[in-house]
């Protein structure tokens, strides 16, 4: 049962231009949602977070959209730059302080 | 970058053997979290702790057992290795309070079940 989906394996964009990564979820108790980015061979790293009151949540370049009734999350990068080329999980967590995450999306930024 | 050191980064066992991997923090964070990764799966829970002796299951429980009998330390135990637990562990650690609530990771520890 998977309960967070990121249903894009891979996205590639040109440098300059939008990145737009989402992610779908089913569990309406979730009550807080996180992006991590991870390069090869590292840990992935937080990048962004929005609580289930929000519908966004801006950080320099990265922005975090939150839909709730249609249980869809988004990651807006603008501009995007090569050094932006990961792996970018979303996640959300529910009481307990567990976190579910998505299977992943490969972002390429090509020059 | 968060206090999480993971050992051994790197090993390669064989099938039926037992397998201990260390996680240590110096954050002194409540939870800790045993992640693996695998292609297709993203990230996927093992087992967790909310405190010193306290433990719970994840959603890939199976074949992996837990202690954490100090505040620093997780260690996550494979009992009987398998080729199915190939793969990519990841400690995290978080206290969940104030604002930017986030769980930290560690840089992973490589494991090949020959």
């Amino acid at each position: 049962d998977q309960q967070v989906k990121q249903n894009s394996p891979s996205l590639s964009v040109q440098e300059g231009r939008i990145s737009i990564l989402n992610c779908d979820y089913t569990n309406s108790m979730f009550d807080y949602f996180l992006w991590y980015k991870k390069y090869p061979a590292e840990g992935p790293t937080f990048l962004i977070s929005i609580s289930s009151i929000k519908d966004k949540n801006e950080d320099g370049r990265f922005t975090v959209f939150l839909n709730k009734s249609a249980k869809h999350l988004s990651l807006h990068i603008v501009p995007s730059q090569p050094g932006d080329s990961a792996v970018y999980f979303c996640a959300a967590r529910t009481s307990g302080s567990r976190l579910t995450f998505g299977e992943g999306t490969q972002l390429t930024v090509n020059p | 970058d968060a206090g999480i050191t993971q050992s051994p980064r790197h090993k390669v066992t064989e099938t039926g053997t037992p397998v201990t991997l260390r996680c240590h923090q110096t954050e002194n964070h409540r939870y800790m979290y045993w992640y693996r990764q695998d292609p297709g799966h993203g990230l996927r829970l093992i087992h967790y702790s909310y405190g010193v002796k306290d433990t719970d299951k994840g959603e890939v429980s199976d074949g992996y057992s837990v202690s954490r009998s100090k505040t620093e330390d997780f260690l996550l135990t494979l009992e009987s290795a398998t080729s199915s637990q190939t793969s990519v562990y990841f400690c995290a650690i978080s206290d969940w309070t104030g604002s930017g609530n986030t769980i930290y990771f560690g840089e992973g520890s490589w494991l090949t079940v020959v």
